[in-house]
């Protein structure tokens, strides 16, 4: 079975920085193309970028570009979410999502931005 | 820039059918998928590609488009599938975006 399992998520300071994993297995990772969506609390989802199969191309929605950075690794079959100057409006949970169709979803890791 | 627009809210009777409509300039020549959340739950696929329908999902999903509208139907709507519907679409190759998101009830 496709799975996709999130971490990485807690706590931070506006102004700091996180890294998020997404632990995929039940099928090759580096056969997808993989998204991170996040959606705030009682709020809508929001697509954050995607990274090709290579990670040769990487896409970002103009809110994170020049602060998020998503990179992969094929051979352990993770995908990495790396934020940076955090703000208090990125607190949402973060989903690691397969495929241009979105056809898998994990449970989400929970960001909170907080002072 | 591209924004799909969904109504807030729809509310139907257990057997009912429930249509939910999402509408975007340019959708017309882009897929729309659909996405179904049951309260604390990640999102699901139920339609991509406008109409078609992932295996596992009922038959009583049916997506279809008519210009820059796009149109989630569910026939004979059950309690159950009662949630948050996203739509989406790719506004280019490197760009995707959501629904802000309909909140159907059934009761």
């Amino acid at each position: 079975d496709v799975q996709l399992v999130e971490s990485g998520g807690g706590l931070v300071q506006p102004g700091g920085s996180l890294r998020l994993s997404c632990d995929a297995s039940g099928f090759s990772l580096s056969d997808y193309t993989m998204n991170w969506v996040r959606q705030a609390p009682g709020k809508g989802l929001e697509w954050l970028g995607d990274i090709s199969r290579t990670g040769y191309t990487i896409s970002y929605a103009d809110s994170v570009r020049g602060r998020f950075t998503i990179s992969r690794d094929n051979d352990k079959n993770l995908l990495y979410l790396q934020m940076h100057s955090l703000r208090v409006n990125d607190t949402a949970l973060y989903y690691c999502v397969r495929d241009g169709l979105f056809d898998y979803w994990g449970p989400g890791t929970l960001v909170t931005v907080s002072s | 820039s591209f924004e799909l627009t969904q109504p807030p809210s729809v509310s139907v009777s257990p057997g009912q059918t429930a249509s939910i409509t999402c509408s975007g300039n340019n959708l017309a020549n882009q897929y729309t998928a659909w996405y179904q959340q049951r309260p604390g739950q990640s999102p699901i696929l139920v339609i991509f590609k406008n109409d078609k329908r992932p295996s596992g999902i009922p038959e009583r999903f049916s997506g279809s488009k008519s210009g820059n509208t796009a149109r989630l139907t569910i026939s004979g709507a059950h309690v159950d599938d009662e949630g948050d519907f996203y739509c989406q679409a790719w506004e280019s190759a490197a760009a995707s975006i959501f629904g802000g998101g309909t909140k159907l009830t059934v009761l």
